[in-house]
């Protein structure tokens, strides 16, 4: 069945840093990738998505790329801010009840 | 914001008694979603609806049942509590662009 594997946390970095969070998936078709993040306390929020492969998606200065050769599609960010500090999943859906989560990975950016 | 609110947002109840949660949503979308989430493993599908009376099972749904009388209202019933499902539950809708969107969460624990 399908799956999502993403690196393990918690990721702790300085502000300013390059951020990069691993993800790669399983699937037997050709899943929609998604990254949601999570704020203490609060649901899941969509960041971004890619639904073919060689898609970037885009938001907030956080980037993913649909990689199919390498089935991954990994998240990374520039120059990190405090207010990044969340939670990330990732994610992919093949159908209308199909979404598959990875594990999270805390992310925890100090000043 | 998909207009997804919860109800209620907290709650501490006593193994084998039952429970309900309520998730309700304002902009009339097929697809609704419940999920509990775990430390290490993510988001987890209990059952979905597809439409009104339209409900199916999903990878974690012993223990659990759902009804769906209007569009705007899905609930998920814990038949008679237990430890284990102590989790903190999502309610989510799916666009027409196979994008889910999340309420805030309920908090549940079972003594």
């Amino acid at each position: 069945g399908n799956s999502v594997t993403q690196m393990e946390g918690p990721v702790t970095l300085s502000e300013e840093a390059f951020l990069t969070i691993n993800c790669t998936y399983t699937a037997t078709g050709y899943p929609s990738l998604f990254w949601y993040v999570q704020y203490p306390g609060e649901g899941l929020q969509l960041l971004l998505k890619a639904t073919k492969a060689d898609d970037k998606g885009s938001n907030k200065g956080f980037e993913a790329t649909y990689r199919k050769e390498t089935t991954s599609f990994h998240l990374e960010k520039g120059s990190v801010q405090v207010s990044d500090s969340a939670v990330y999943f990732c994610a992919l859906s093949e159908g209308n009840n199909d979404m598959r989560f990875g594990a999270g990975t805390r992310l925890t950016v100090k000043p | 914001d998909a207009g997804i609110t919860q109800s209620p947002r907290h709650k501490v109840t006593e193994t084998g008694t039952p429970v309900t949660l309520r998730c309700h949503q304002t902009e009339n979308h097929r697809y609704m979603y419940w999920y509990r989430q775990d430390p290490g493993h993510g988001l987890r599908l209990i059952h979905y609806s597809y439409g009104v009376k339209d409900t199916d099972k999903g990878e974690v749904s012993d223990g659990y049942s759902v009804s769906r009388s209007k569009t705007e209202d899905f609930l998920l019933t814990l038949e008679s509590a237990t430890s284990s499902q102590t989790s903190v539950y999502f309610c989510a809708i799916r666009t027409v662009h196979n994008e889910q969107f999340f309420g805030p969460g309920t908090r549940l624990t079972v003594l």
